[in-house]
């Protein structure tokens, strides 16, 4: 079966502009998780998604927003980008949303910020 | 000002050695662990996973073990191989958050 598509796979924004990316994940599978991944920081949770709900959110400013439809497609947007906003954008899908449930990741989208 | 990058560990290894890579965890109520691999221009790929209630768990040429008292997780790969170059990550998935990803090793496989 399919794996996570998460699309565009690159994207170019200016300053001050806002994005949305949108993730598909795996068929049957119900809760996303959105991740952001620089060279200075690592990979690091942005938030996570279970049946249209938010559940868990990471520390980021609320710039950074997201969504998730009845079919388990999930979006995320960020507003008013900064140049530090540049990173590999990650989602991951999971069957249920608990702790001990493996993830699924996507291929990603870079997104550079100038 | 300047933007610093995280200075990965490197290990280098021979191939068709054994590799051991290891991660120290942060949060004593995590109990559920994960190891990825991260090749260039793809998203992580699971590798293996533990639970708290184990010490040990074994896949296909990796093995997994947990060492709860230090926080302590390491991941084994036997006989080594080109594709197994990559980063490697641990991560941790706390009570009522996401996956807290360690700062990740480069493995390279020397032929």
């Amino acid at each position: 079966k399919a794996g996570v598509t998460q699309t565009p796979r690159y994207l170019i924004k200016t300053r001050g502009q806002q994005v949305t990316l949108s993730c598909s994940p795996i068929s049957g599978h119900r809760s996303v998780s959105w991740y952001q991944q620089t060279p200075g920081q690592g990979l690091q949770f942005l938030f996570e998604y279970f049946s249209e709900t938010q559940r868990n959110k990471g520390n980021f400013p609320g710039r950074f927003s997201g969504r998730q439809f009845s079919n388990s497609r999930s979006e995320m947007n960020v507003s008013t980008l900064e140049l530090g906003d540049s990173a590999l954008y990650l989602c991951a899908s999971s069957l249920l949303f608990a702790e001990n449930t493996e993830a699924f990741f996507g291929q990603g989208t870079r997104l550079t910020v100038v | 000002g300047e933007s610093v990058g995280l200075h990965l560990p490197t290990l280098s290894v021979q191939e068709g050695d054994n590799s051991i890579i290891n991660c120290a965890y942060s949060n004593s109520a995590s109990d559920y662990f994960i190891w990825y691999k991260q090749e260039s221009g793809k998203g992580p790929q699971f590798i293996i996973d533990i639970r708290s209630n184990m010490d040990k768990r074994q896949g296909q040429r990796v093995t997994v073990l947990l060492n709860k008292t230090v926080k302590h997780l390491s991941l084994q790969i036997a006989a080594t191989q080109p594709g197994d170059s990559a980063v490697y990550f641990c991560a941790e998935n706390p009570p009522a958050d996401g996956l807290t990803f360690g700062k990740g090793t480069h493995l390279i496989i020397q032929p």
